[in-house]
């Protein structure tokens, strides 16, 4: 199985960054990153995913570790909305790769 | 595009009765998926299809069938439900199989099984 390692909680006040840590040492080089959040009473929904290089998009950027065995998301300004489980995954990019979840991050925004 | 969609929202069954639970989309995508969550827990993935008459299953599958007749429906089936099947149900879908590719997911289905 393709497991991570997240905290079980994180806590952040609104507008301030954060920085949400995933550890995924046993990754290998056609494993793609992927990050997910889960709103309360909602599915999941797609924040951003990488291979190598950091990634920014309008929701986030994803800071890939030199040796891929690390990442950090990062929201740059947090919003009471932003309060939701967040998912770090990884997987083979190639055809079978299916996303495995963990238990992820609960991460709650203090206004 | 409506994305994923998935109806009912809502379903209480009887225990040992059967359902099927439907999932559409409407952006062409070759894969799609089906999870489960438990109260407090991750999601776990039931089946998937890589493509229009082509399944295969997860990491939890039994007490469900599916199939993929056409590109855009991938039902699932429950045969004979168990309350051990209280759950959550997602629908997932991505243009092609792999990590590579963003998924779409639908907005749940929460299934009682009394």
């Amino acid at each position: 199985d393709a497991k991570t390692t997240q905290p079980n909680s994180m806590e952040s006040n609104e507008e301030e960054p954060v920085h949400l840590p995933c550890n995924h040492s046993t990754i290998s080089g056609t494993d793609y990153i992927h990050w997910y959040r889960q709103l309360p009473s909602q599915g999941p929904e797609y924040v951003i995913h990488g291979l190598t290089s950091n990634v920014n998009n309008r929701m986030a950027s994803l800071a890939i570790a030199e040796d891929r065995k690390s990442s950090t998301l990062i929201l740059h300004r947090a919003t009471l909305r932003d309060a939701a489980v967040y998912y770090c995954i990884f997987g083979y990019g190639g055809s079978q790769g299916n996303l495995i979840f963990g238990k992820g991050t609960k991460l709650s925004v203090k206004p | 595009n409506a994305g994923v969609t998935q109806t009912p929202k809502f379903q209480v069954l009887k225990t040992g009765q059967s359902m099927t639970l439907q999932c559409a989309q409407d952006m062409n995508h070759e894969y799609m998926s089906w999870y489960r969550q438990d109260p407090g827990m991750g999601l776990r993935l039931i089946h998937y299809s890589v493509g229009a008459g082509i399944t295969d299953q997860g990491e939890v599958p039994n007490g469900y069938n599916v199939s993929r007749s056409t590109t855009e429906d991938f039902p699932l089936r429950l045969l004979s439900a168990a309350p051990s099947q209280t759950s959550v149900y997602f629908c997932a879908s991505s243009l092609y199989s792999g990590l590579s590719y963003e998924q779409y997911f639908g907005p749940g289905t929460r299934l009682t099984v009394t």
